[in-house]
């Protein structure tokens, strides 16, 4: 298994634009979670899905941020419009109720 | 509410030496899965062990071992005879074992083993 995939690996838009990123999760898995990395406020969870559906969304930090899963192989989180503090990694996880969760390579955006 | 702790920011040590990284945790639940991951310089997080609430023993891989006690709610890493590749930021985890599936991080320590 090629593990969980995140496009594009690196981001880099101007304030205002919208930025899209992209996961394809590990096939079988029905949790899947989407994360951010900053140095200050270390990984915290944004949204996590199970079965398509979202179950978690107390940490999508604002209205500017959406996420969705329109199928158990791919998932979009979408900023619009980007702001500046909104520069940070952004990880993809997947995983089971019986495993640990995986872990794509991020996607580090930079909003200037 | 669930929480975890790090509190040793970072750490530098020199190669060969022993370090204990350590996790102190909070939480409600009666039982729930500890999690270690490693995030090297490259960036991605990577997993190290899983250890569920209700199995207290130590565990040893190599020249890593963790120490899970639920009395004092901790579970810390401890790296044998460091090495180089060992630097990193290490992450300490929680997640529920029965309800919401969500991982709980604290926030790391930074690692550095020097030459």
């Amino acid at each position: 298994d090629a593990g969980v995939i995140q496009s594009p690996r690196h981001e880099v838009t101007e304030m205002g634009q919208e930025v899209t990123l992209r996961c394809k999760p590990i096939s079988g898995h029905d949790y899947l979670f989407w994360y951010r990395q900053t140095m200050m406020r270390g990984l915290e969870l944004l949204i996590y899905f199970n079965n398509n559906v979202p179950i978690d969304d107390s940490g999508m930090p604002e209205d500017r941020f959406s996420a969705k899963m329109p199928n158990a192989s791919f998932s979009t989180l979408k900023i619009q419009p980007s702001e500046p503090r909104d520069s940070a990694v952004y990880f993809c996880a997947s995983g089971t109720r019986e495993t640990e969760a995986f872990f794509g390579q991020g996607t580090r955006l930079t909003v200037v | 509410a669930q929480k975890v702790t790090q509190a040793q920011t970072e750490i530098s040590v020199v190669e060969k030496e022993d370090v204990t990284l350590d996790c102190v945790y909070e939480t409600r639940d009666t039982t729930y899965y500890l999690f270690w991951y490693k995030q090297p310089p490259s960036g991605e997080l990577v997993f190290l062990i899983r250890r569920n609430s209700f199995d207290e023993q130590n565990e040893i891989s190599g020249r890593y071992s963790w120490n899970f006690q639920k009395s004092t709610s901790s579970f810390n890493f401890t790296i044998t005879a460091s090495q180089v590749v060992d630097s990193a930021v290490y992450f300490c985890a929680l997640r529920k074992i029965q309800g919401a599936q969500k991982l709980v991080f604290g926030q790391g320590t930074r690692l550095t083993i020097n030459p």
